[in-house]
């Protein structure tokens, strides 16, 4: 069965310092989101692509995080720098494409994402 | 705008007894309703979905959930629960379309008494 991969699992760093995600979406999905996860509470929209172009980037902490998807297909999310704050885990998820005048159902399919703790 | 509501942040039943775990939902448009599960330290796995077919909808491992409109509710149940039902639960709620984020609620942790 297809999955959406990520990596690193796990990754410490040291706050002010530079850290990279990297998520390969289910083949074929379109639509890629980053979501962020703070320990006790549910997953939050960092940003939205579609293909190569974001969608949604409204709640992606700008100054410091910034995400690509240059060919359409797996994705990067960076922070630079590092606070203590964003200790999380950081998930990816991908949707499949409306396709043949069906909408799709809206369904996210999760990696199994990639934890940060910042010191 | 759309947003979950989750009530209680901690259910704790007895193995083999009824899980209810409650949520509400808030949306402009008819809303597409998912619950997720999630082990620790993974990520989030599809229970089951409303996309505006049977109201009653049934999914993985047991588990079920009734969308009542009038009462914007989304409630997931399993008639008996199991040890290997310990775990996080998410209700969320899109606009469907296969396009558009989930809004996440907080999470329900069940806790299965031995």
């Amino acid at each position: 069965e297809a999955e959406v991969a990520q990596s690193p699992r796990y990754k410490i760093t040291e706050k002010s310092q530079a850290v990279a995600f990297w998520c390969d979406p289910i083949s074929g999905h379109a639509t890629l989101y980053w979501y962020r996860q703070i320990l006790g509470q549910g997953p939050e929209l960092l940003v939205q692509f579609q293909d190569e172009s974001v969608v949604d980037d409204s709640q992606l902490p700008k100054d410091r995080f910034s995400a690509e998807r240059l060919k359409g297909v797996d994705s990067t999310l960076k922070i630079q720098p590092a606070e203590l704050g964003d200790s999380a885990m950081y998930l990816c998820a991908s949707s499949p494409p409306r396709g043949g005048g069906r909408p799709g159902t809206g369904e996210l399919f999760f990696g199994e994402g990639s934890r940060l703790t910042v010191l | 705008a759309q947003s979950v509501t989750q009530l209680g942040s901690h259910v704790s039943v007895s193995e083999g007894a009824l899980v209810l775990l409650r949520c509400n939902y808030s949306s402009s448009v008819p809303p597409y309703l998912f619950w997720y599960v999630q082990y620790p330290n993974q990520g989030l796995q599809l229970l089951l979905k409303y996309t505006s077919a049977a109201t009653l909808v049934k999914g993985i491992n047991g588990f079920e959930a009734e969308f009542k409109k009038s009462e914007t509710s989304f409630h997931l149940t399993k008639p008996s629960a199991h040890m290997s039902d310990a775990a996080e639960y998410f209700c969320a709620v899109g606009s469907g379309g296969g396009a558009d984020g989930l809004t996440f609620g907080k999470g329900t942790h069940l806790i299965i008494q031995p």
